[in-house]
């Protein structure tokens, strides 16, 4: 149950694209597609942002995208804006359990 | 409206024990799995446990022996009995519902309890 892996941070300005990277193996990320995205803002609870690598829930806009590639899986958002500014989540099922990445903190510039 | 209220946290000393609750309302406990989060201070997210519909459970090799995940049907509430507590235990304890059965993601969270683990 090893934690996957993020960047610890990331950054970009308003309007543009960002992409956080998640890896792991081949027992979580490269052998389901079962990943799912959380935003959590200071002192709030996650909230989910993508579910089974690159679907969104409802009211989630349409500028977070997912997908997956291997064992590495990746969160896209589009136009950035100052709301986005956030620490983003992966997650992987495997066989029963869960394992979460460590976390990336997004600032917009 | 789906609602989640974890209560029970609090300072406790190491190796003590905490039970903590999570008050579900919008739907049935028992008919979704549930599963309880944690966070440390200031950092990431960690996976505890689960409760399938069905009743089989499952633990984070950390708390494994040591935690207990349960559900009272009745009162459509979730618990997590936490024994030998440690101190590398101290963290906000997040209970997460699990979409649908046979899905894999947490689409609603409690705002949490804080479990100070110090003597």
């Amino acid at each position: 149950q090893s934690a996957l892996t993020q960047p610890a941070s990331v950054s970009g300005s308003p309007g543009q694209s960002i992409t956080i990277s998640c890896t792991g193996t081949s027992s979580d990320v490269g052998g389901y597609n079962y990943v799912s995205w959380y935003q959590q803002h200071p002192g709030k609870a996650p909230k989910l942002m993508i579910y089974d690598v690159s679907n969104r829930p409802s009211g989630v806009s349409n500028r977070f995208s997912g997908s997956k590639s291997g064992n590495t899986a990746s969160l896209t958002i589009s136009g950035l804006q100052a709301e986005d500014e956030a620490d983003y989540y992966c997650s992987s099922y495997t066989s029963s359990t869960w394992v979460f990445g460590g976390g990336t903190k997004l600032t917009v510039l | 409206e789906v609602q989640l209220v974890e209560s029970g946290g609090g300072l406790i000393q190491p190796g003590g024990s905490l039970r903590l609750s999570c008050a579900a309302s919008g739907f049935t406990v028992s008919s979704n799995y549930m599963s309880w989060v944690r966070q440390a201070p200031g950092k990431g997210l960690e996976w505890v446990s689960v409760i399938y519909s069905g009743g089989s459970t499952y633990y984070a090799d950390s708390v494994k022996g040591r935690f207990t995940i349960s559900r009272d049907n009745s009162k459509n509430t979730l618990y997590l009995q936490m024994n030998s507590l440690r101190a590398e235990d101290t963290a906000v304890y997040y209970c997460a519902r699990i979409e649908a059965v046979g899905a894999t993601y947490f689409d609603y969270w409690g705002q949490g309890t804080l479990v100070t683990v110090s003597s």
